[in-house]
């Protein structure tokens, strides 16, 4: 148990649809990254909060947001699905932003949209 | 900019043989590298990592080489077990960026008794 907990597990939607993911990092974890995993592109970075600011950005589409509340939960939202959605979204937490130390990943969220 | 590039897999080994998996990164600048492992239905976790030129990370049996001069990551297992099927993602964290992780592609390891 990484102790990162993601919430849901399984969701299944359908195009055009709107989902949000909910991520709970590690005690006393600041940073909180979100990553997509997918058959064809792989593991990509989507974003990274640090206490509760945008730290990094990577390939999210413009139609993905994402936010980190003062207790340092973090939530993505997903809006105007499309099929190509589909894909296992992780959320990752360390204890600070630097390059150096272990990022503590949950056990993802997959979603499927229709 | 940065990028990893792994070996393709999958890889079929025999209990005990011995086992590599090439990693090769481009960067910026002064990375740390890293393995993780993903084991079915979960999350990533840390294998092992090194963050300057020429440490040796390791753990469980598993060790990779920071080599600067080739710009490579190589994971590689003396004897690898069953317990050991899983896929192997090598990363790399760019200097100053704030701590996230570039992936390769992957690799699936598949281990027969």
């Amino acid at each position: 148990d990484s102790g990162v907990t993601q919430t849901p597990k399984h969701l299944i939607t359908a195009t055009g649809q709107r989902v949000t993911l909910r991520c709970s990092p590690r005690s006393g974890d600041l940073s909180v990254y979100w990553y997509q995993q997918s058959l064809d592109q792989g593991l990509q970075f989507l974003i990274q909060y640090y206490n509760g600011e945008e730290r990094a950005k990577g390939n999210i589409l413009e139609r993905f947001s994402a936010q980190q509340f003062p207790d340092l939960h973090s939530e993505l939202n997903l809006s105007s699905l499309e099929l190509g959605d589909s894909a296992l979204y992780f959320c990752a937490s360390s204890k600070t932003g630097g390059n150096t130390g272990e990022l503590f990943f949950g056990e993802g969220s997959r979603l499927t949209v229709l | 900019g940065n990028s990893v590039t792994q070996m393709e897999g999958p890889v079929t080994l025999s209990e005990e043989a011995f086992l590599t998996i090439n990693c090769t990164y481009t960067a910026t600048g002064y990375p740390s590298l890293f393995w993780y492992v993903q084991y079915p239905g979960e999350g990533l976790q840390l294998l092992l990592k090194a963050t300057k030129a020429d440490d040796k990370g390791s753990n469980k049996g598993f060790e990779a080489t920071y080599r600067k001069e080739t710009t490579s990551f190589h994971l590689e297992k003396g004897s690898v077990q069953v317990s050991d099927s899983a896929v192997y993602f090598c990363a790399l964290s760019p200097y100053n960026q704030g701590g996230k992780l570039i992936f390769g592609q992957g690799t699936e390891l598949s281990v027969k008794p």
